[in-house]
């Protein structure tokens, strides 16, 4: 059964508007989240992080929102730009385990 | 400062072959994690270390595949016999205790087994 659940394998934006991409969870333990961008034969990298206890976080063009009650956070990426194609993984972590536990990713592809 | 390492890069096996993938993390980290991505089921935590010492293994899927760490600075993960649906991407990845909310990662070992 899968603990983070990304819904969307793929999701398509046109260059300068927003790119939202949604993830659900289903275990309360979760103390934080991320989201971690893969390119093509290259690892996944850190992007964004947020706690557990607060419901936004932002960083530049990137902006996560937590809803606890709906076990919900999504990734806004305001204004989406050509470099922003990739996989987006997003990851929940802490409630006494190690490690992240990962969804299976939303292909983020940014058109021209 | 160096990254995660990780070799080869790529691998194409027959099957019942034996594969080792090899791990170097980052100077200092204290964890180590073996992860597999797939497109059926995204990135599976297989195995991670604290201080070289195994402590979770519940996602290595079955007896054929093991990992080692024997010291700080290395670590393997073998599969032995190998079989076609083990091809997948395995990525090695390290942190800090203080910061294990935030992994880094390898660039990956793109295996194939034919």
């Amino acid at each position: 059964d899968q603990q983070v659940k990304q819904n969307s394998p793929s999701l398509s934006v046109q260059e300068g508007r927003i790119s939202i991409l949604n993830c659900d969870y289903t275990n309360s333990m979760f103390d934080y989240f991320l989201w971690y961008k893969k390119y093509p034969a290259e690892g996944p990298t850190f992007l964004i992080s947020i706690s557990s206890i607060k419901d936004k976080n932002e960083d530049g063009r990137f902006t996560v929102f937590l809803n606890k009650s709906a076990k919900h956070l999504s990734l806004h990426i305001v204004p989406s730009q050509p470099g922003d194609s990739a996989v987006y993984f997003c990851a929940g972590g802490g409630g006494g385990a190690d490690g992240l536990t990962f969804g299976k990713g939303t292909h983020l592809i940014i058109q021209p | 400062d160096a990254g995660v390492i990780q070799s080869p890069r790529h691998e194409v096996t027959e099957m019942g072959q034996e594969v080792t993938l090899r791990c170097k993390p980052i100077s200092g980290h204290d964890y180590l994690f073996w992860y597999r991505q797939t497109m059926m089921r995204g990135l599976e935590l297989l195995i991670y270390f604290n201080n070289n010492v195994p402590i979770d293994d519940s996602g290595m899927p079955e007896d054929r595949f093991s990992a080692k760490m024997p010291n700080a600075s290395f670590s393997t993960l073998k599969i032995q016999p190998s079989e076609p649906r083990d091809s997948a991407v395995y990525f090695c990845a390290s942190s800090l205790v203080r910061t294990r909310n935030t992994i880094y990662f390898g660039e990956g070992s793109w295996l194939t087994v034919v």
